[in-house]
């Protein structure tokens, strides 16, 4: 019965290699997040989706492509990975202004 | 001047002590607050949401001033498990919805 789930839950790569990270939700929102916490811990919104439609996009580097296939999912591609993308990348989802539900996080290293 | 901002801490407390976070918010466009508690290598879980009358769930209180643009978290008799760190959340329509986190508070509930 989980809510919303990533995987993996751990990727080590070497840089330059192209990772995706998969997420789902099975509540029913119409909105899904992929954020990312670094290593001071900060949490910072990367891309959202409403119903498959993206409707934020900070500024991240263009290696690093969302897609949702359907209001239920949201995976990240990133490509070409660098030394500074280790990080962990948490996927949430929520019905538009009410409370966000995350996933457990997958924790991302580039060797 | 961050658009969420709290005390990082940490806070070191007593088991049965009670303790209060503040978070302050800069914009005025924000909708809805939310409390939100992270264990270390896990993620973020909805504590609770802020409502302007203020709102109880056992031990916590949660208060929003929206005059002062302020929001706070109240924790009676803390136990060893309220360790954590404490994410303050702002819901801000700005084209659309977007949820700006603070850094976070760190608690230590000492036996």
């Amino acid at each position: 019965d989980t809510a919303v789930s990533q995987t993996p839950k751990y990727l080590v790569t070497q840089m330059g290699n192209d990772k995706s990270i998969k997420c789902e939700q099975n509540l029913g929102h119409d909105t899904m997040y992929w954020y990312k916490q670094d290593s001071k811990k900060f949490l910072k919104i990367m891309f959202s989706y409403n119903n498959k439609e993206l409707i934020i996009n900070e500024t991240v580097p263009n290696r690093f492509s969302p897609k949702s296939p359907d209001k239920a999912h949201l995976n990240l591609h990133i490509n070409s990975l660098e030394l500074g993308d280790s990080a962990v990348y948490f996927c949430a989802s929520s019905s538009t202004r009410y409370e966000q539900y995350f996933g457990p996080g997958t924790r991302l290293t580039v060797t | 001047r961050k658009e969420v901002e709290q005390d990082p801490g940490p806070f070191n407390v007593p088991e049965g002590a009670t303790v209060a976070f503040n978070c302050t918010y800069s914009n005025s466009a924000s909708q809805s607050f939310f409390w939100y508690r992270q264990d270390c290598r896990k993620e973020p879980k909805l504590l609770m949401s802020v409502y302007s009358s203020g709102n109880e769930d056992g031990r916590f209180t949660a208060q929003l001033n929206r005059a002062s643009q302020y929001i706070s978290l109240l924790i009676r008799d803390s136990k060893l498990s309220d360790s954590a760190t404490y994410l303050c959340v702002v819901n801000i329509l700005s084209g659309t919805y977007k949820y700006i986190f603070g850094t976070g508070t760190r608690l230590k509930v000492l036996a």
